[in-house]
């Protein structure tokens, strides 16, 4: 079946760091993928999609750029800051009517400052 | 915007018990779902529905039941609460949209907690 993960378990940057946070996906169509971020005591809020080969999706400094020939979809961004801490979750979705999210193990993100 | 609300925020029950989680959505959306959320492991599908009436397993569905009573609600129950079962459960809601996926929004989550 489908499926994502993140290389990163636990990420820890100083403010002002440049941050990566790994997703690779394997899917057997041409799926939709998804950044989520959690913040402590709340669920999973999106964050941005990107729904094929070469776009770019972005949100609150925060961008990925859906690469199909690596089957990938890496987190960026150039300088983070402490209210940047957080679970990150790459995720990928059917393009169909309906779809069904997969969801990667999650990356948590301290940033200090 | 809409809200979801889940009930309760933490559950405490016994091994071996029957445990009830509850949600309700304002979005007016079609679709409804249950995670499971485990440290390291991300989140996993254990049920969701499409529409009101339907019901469809998920990759961990095995120990629950759900039931869609209406459109804007959708319950979950553990059939018989184990300690290797406490967790976080996270119910989710979109809309049945073409072309691009879905984006899911999600309540803040039931812990439970088995004693």
């Amino acid at each position: 079946g489908d499926s994502v993960t993140q290389t990163e378990g636990q990420v820890a940057l100083s403010e002002e760091d440049f941050l990566t946070i790994h997703c690779n996906y394997s899917a057997s169509g041409y799926p939709a993928l998804f950044w989520y971020v959690q913040y402590p005591g709340e669920g999973p809020q999106f964050l941005f999609r990107a729904s094929r080969d070469k776009e770019k999706g972005s949100s609150r400094g925060f961008e990925a750029t859906y690469n199909k020939e690596t089957t990938s979809f890496h987190l960026q961004k150039a300088s983070v800051q402490e209210s940047d801490s957080a679970v990150y979750y790459c995720a990928l979705g059917e393009t169909s009517s309906f779809s069904k999210l997969v969801f990667g193990q999650g990356t948590s993100l301290s940033v200090v400052p | 915007g809409g809200i979801i609300t889940q009930t309760p925020k933490f559950l405490i029950g016994q091994e071996g018990q029957k445990l009830t989680l509850k949600c309700q959505q304002n979005f007016n959306h079609d679709t409804m779902y249950w995670y499971r959320q485990d440290s390291g492991k991300g989140l996993r599908l254990i049920y969701y529905s499409i529409t009101e009436n339907d019901l469809q397993k998920g990759d961990l569905s095995e120990g629950y039941d759900a039931s869609r009573e209406k459109k804007s609600s959708f319950s979950l129950t553990v059939t018989s609460a184990q300690k290797n079962e406490m967790a976080v459960f996270l119910c989710a809601s979109s809309m049945v949209r073409q072309g691009a996926g879905n984006t899911l929004y999600f309540g803040e989550g039931s812990r439970l907690i088995v004693v």
